[in-house]
């Protein structure tokens, strides 16, 4: 696709629920990159896959939160037993390669609430 | 660990300068620069690779120091649409970004 496209765009979820957020990266990127946004703060790397090397999850916050990656194409962000404190925008990027001074393409996220 | 930018905010009138720093206490291998408006997705502007390379386009330019790991964004005659939350990224050694803080910028008519 022309862009990174994130689905759902909200998501409003009971607390304790489990919550899967998508991710379609640019064809052909094969860097993928997921970030949390708390409300009027920074962005806070929680996973990285390239190509078909093992994920970098050093980022992710808790046992709760695990992804996936088919191939070079779609993420999946799986968040379990949901906390008030997962309540954020989750946002996916993608780069054509890592290191090689090209610059990230980052979805329009997912709003997540957590109720 | 997170890079440090500087200032917080910053409130212009149209016409005015701005300059936004970022610091970093690990060796850089590149930075990144971003802009955020309210409710969007952070847009890149710019990568600067380590070299002390520096880079520009329209009015908006960039420097990066490798040997203070500093990077600093210039932004010059602001204009409107200049206004948003700009995020520094730094890279070590080619992998993911860890992002500074942001800094507010809003350009007033």
């Amino acid at each position: 696709g022309a862009g990174v496209s994130q689905s759902p765009s909200n998501k409003v979820t009971e607390k304790g629920k489990d919550v899967e957020l998508r991710c379609d990266p640019i064809s052909g990127h094969t860097a993928l990159y997921w970030y949390r946004q708390r409300l009027g703060q920074g962005l806070e790397f929680l996973i990285y896959f390239q190509g078909n090397s093992a994920p970098d999850k050093s980022g992710l916050p808790s046992d709760r939160f695990s992804a996936e990656r088919t191939g070079e194409s779609v993420s999946t962000l799986t968040i379990q037993r949901t906390q008030q404190e997962d309540s954020a925008v989750y946002l996916c990027a993608s780069s054509p390669a890592p290191g090689l001074g090209y610059g990230y393409t980052f979805g329009s996220g997912t709003r997540l609430t957590v109720v | 660990q997170q890079p440090v930018q500087s200032p917080q905010a910053v409130i212009l009138r149209e016409g005015e300068d701005a300059v936004i720093n970022c610091s970093s206490s690990k060796a850089l291998y590149s930075v990144h620069w971003y802009r955020q408006k309210h409710g969007e997705a952070p847009v890149f502007l710019m990568i600067l690779l380590k070299g002390g390379e520096q880079k520009g386009h329209d009015k908006i330019s960039a420097s990066f120091n490798e040997k203070k790991q500093q990077s600093s964004l210039y932004l010059t005659a602001s204009q409107l649409s200049y206004s948003g939350t700009y995020f520094c990224g730094t890279e070590h050694a080619g992998n993911m970004l860890t992002f500074g803080g942001g800094t507010r910028l809003m350009v007033k008519p």
